[in-house]
Parts: C-alpha cells; sequence; structure tokens
C-alpha cells in the first residue's frame, strides 16, 4: 500500500490563481481530512468527509473548497489564493471505527 | 473557541534521560488523546493515544497519562534516542469529527 499520497509536494501562487491539491489513499478509509499546519499553531482541520458524497467544514473552511466522488480520493481546492493561504497543507485517513489519522507527506503552498 | 495548550515549546534532553510533554484541554467533551510524532519534512504519525476511559497507557518507551479532572494528558518518553529528535503533537477531540484540535507543538532535541 503507498498510504496518503499528496500531489504536489511544492506549488507558489500568484495572488487570485486558483489551483487544486490532490490527496489519494488506498486504504479504503472512509475518513479523509485536510489540515494546514501554520508556525506556532500546530494543526488546524480545514475540511474533512465520513465518506464519497458527504464532506463538511471544519474549524478554517474559508478560501477552501472540497469534494469527494470516490472512496480513495479527496481534493483540495484554493478558488482564489489570498498570501494568508501560504502554509503547509496535510491529507490525512482514517480507519472505520477508529480516530486514528494516517497524514500524507505534506504540500508546501506559497502565495506571493 | 476551545483550545489545547502544550509545554514546553522546546525541549533539550540528553540521550538516555527522559522526556516529559504536557497538554491541557479546554473541552470537557473531548474523549480521545492521541500524540502525534512529526520529523523534518514529513507528515506527523500517530505515536499512542488514549481514551477517556483510560488512566494511563503505555507502549515500551512511550506512555501517555490522562487526568479528566483536571483536563490535563502527559507524553512520557524514557530512555531517550537521537531518533527521538522531532515535533510531538498533543491533540484532543470529541465524538465529533469536527472537534479535533491540536497543540502547538513541542520541538524536542536529544543530544548524543
Amino acid at each position: 500500500n503507498a498510504g496518503v499520497t499528496q500531489t504536489p509536494k511544492f506549488q507558489v501562487l500568484k495572488t487570485g490563481q486558483s489551483m487544486t491539491l490532490q490527496c489519494a489513499q488506498d486504504m479504503n478509509h472512509e475518513y479523509m481530512s485536510w489540515y494546514r499546519q501554520d508556525p506556532g499553531m500546530g494543526l488546524r482541520l480545514i475540511h474533512y468527509s465520513v465518506g464519497a458524497g458527504i464532506t463538511d467544514q471544519g474549524e478554517v473552511p474559508n478560501g477552501y473548497n472540497v469534494s469527494r466522488s470516490t472512496t480513495e480520493d479527496f481534493p483540495l481546492r484554493l478558488l482564489s489564493a489570498a498570501p494568508s493561504q501560504t502554509s503547509v497543507y496535510f491529507c490525512a485517513s482514517s480507519p472505520p471505527g477508529t480516530r486514528e489519522q494516517y497524514f500524507g507527506p505534506g504540500t508546501r503552498l506559497t502565495v506571493t | 473557541g476551545e483550545n489545547v495548550e502544550q509545554h514546553p515549546s522546546t525541549l533539550s534532553v540528553q540521550e538516555g534521560d527522559s522526556a516529559v510533554i504536557k497538554c491541557t484541554y479546554s473541552d470537557s467533551a473531548s474523549n480521545y488523546f492521541p500524540w502525534y510524532k512529526q520529523e523534518l519534512g514529513k507528515g506527523p504519525q500517530l505515536i499512542i493515544d488514549i481514551r477517556s476511559n483510560v488512566g494511563e497507557k503505555k507502549d515500551q518507551r512511550i506512555a501517555v497519562t490522562l487526568n479528566k479532572t483536571a483536563k490535563h494528558f502527559s507524553l512520557h518518553i524514557t530512555e531517550t534516542q537521537p531518533e527521538d529528535s522531532a515535533v510531538y503533537f498533543c491533540a484532543a477531540s470529541t465524538a465529533s469529527y469536527d472537534k479535533v484540535i491540536f497543540g502547538p507543538g513541542t520541538s524536542l532535541s536529544v543530544i548524543p
């Protein structure tokens, strides 16, 4: 199993541009989530999904959209990038019936 | 809003000594308390967790204690090794999927 994979690893955007961060898992996990990690602030939940076709907001959802058309994929979309979205983004998934989270390697995003 | 405090923010110990990291949470409904280890350039990895119906859990050199009355939980690492050097995050969550709050992290350095 590849586990949780994320692409790209690094990305630089200009203010106002849009892009999609990809996340995939091959462990048949129902629960998937997106976090952002900023210095001194730990990880903050952006959006999560408890299964295909179901998504919901976390602590910091503004400026981000998600969809879950399959169990495997959970992309995160930035509609109009802002410098405040400069961060490291992590995707995670959890096995059914547990709260353990398996994290991907992250995407480092810079918005200029 | 709800939050998780974590202390210390940095910790330096000699190889073979013990390390203790403490967290305090505010949401009394929290019932799951995981600890994650994050090595440089990687995603967080779950190392141990504890649920609210247990006061202590141990896994080889790592142990976690929970005091629900005081809303405190701690990570104890004994016989530290250089490979224990990393950033450690605590988290507190409720039964609701959108209530996952991470602490700001502790950077642990183990000096050979």
